[in-house]
């Protein structure tokens, strides 16, 4: 069953302002990653988080995790044209070897 | 340079045609995946290998088949295409599990009519 659900669907916000992620999980995890995809194009990793781990930076992201809620939040701080892209979330099932990905947030930035 | 390579890029098949979609990655990973992705439905995992002749079906494996006869190898065979295999195919590697950072080929967009 799909473990990772974003939200919002679709976000669309002017260029220079934050945007900000959620995903919800439903069972217990190890880590939890976020990935971006470019239209049609392959996924690139963006930053992995363990559960013991409550917060993350990388350059302008950032992510939290709250395990107790079973959720994560990806900001990206002044964002660019260039952060237009979907944003996908994903948990490790181990016990199947996969990651389980969310259906993303589809960010559009306006120049 | 690091990379997962696939080929081809883009193909369309007629209905029944076998075909073999390849991935190669050049970082030694032990862990390699695919997944398609079709609107509505995300990212699902087809087949993944631990290593070499280590392979085991993933979410969606009906209609397809895969070998990993070397490390850097990571084929995916369709030996009766249909056209609800229709879909974006991406293959991934990592170190040694899919809880490590995967890397991501640039996708293969199948259309069988």
């Amino acid at each position: 069953s799909q473990q990772g659900e974003e939200d919002p669907q679709a976000l669309s916000i002017q260029e220079g302002e934050n945007a900000t992620m959620n995903c919800s999980y439903k069972t217990s995890i190890n880590n939890l990653q976020w990935y971006r995809q470019n239209s049609g194009r392959g996924l690139v990793h963006l930053i992995l988080i363990r559960s013991n781990e409550r917060e993350k930076h990388s350059g302008r992201l950032r992510v939290t995790l709250d395990t107790s809620k079973k959720s994560s939040s990806l900001l990206i701080t002044a964002s660019r044209a260039a952060d237009t892209a979907s944003y996908f979330c994903a948990t490790d099932d181990q016990g199947a070897q996969k990651l389980v990905f969310g259906q993303g947030t589809r960010l559009t930035i306006n120049p | 340079e690091a990379q997962v390579t696939q080929n081809p890029r883009y193909l369309i098949t007629v209905t029944g045609k076998k075909l073999t979609v390849t991935c190669s990655q050049n970082m030694n990973h032990e862990y390699m995946s695919w997944y398609r992705q079709d609107p509505g439905l995300g990212l699902r995992q087809i087949y993944y290998s631990m290593n070499v002749e280590v392979t085991d079906k993933g979410d969606v494996p009906e209609g397809y088949k895969v070998s990993r006869k070397e490390k850097r190898n990571f084929p995916l065979i369709l030996e009766s295409p249909s056209p609800n295999q229709t879909s974006l195919y991406f293959c991934a590697s990592s170190s040694r599990t899919s809880g490590d950072t995967q890397y991501f080929g640039p996708g293969t967009r199948l259309t069988v009519l």
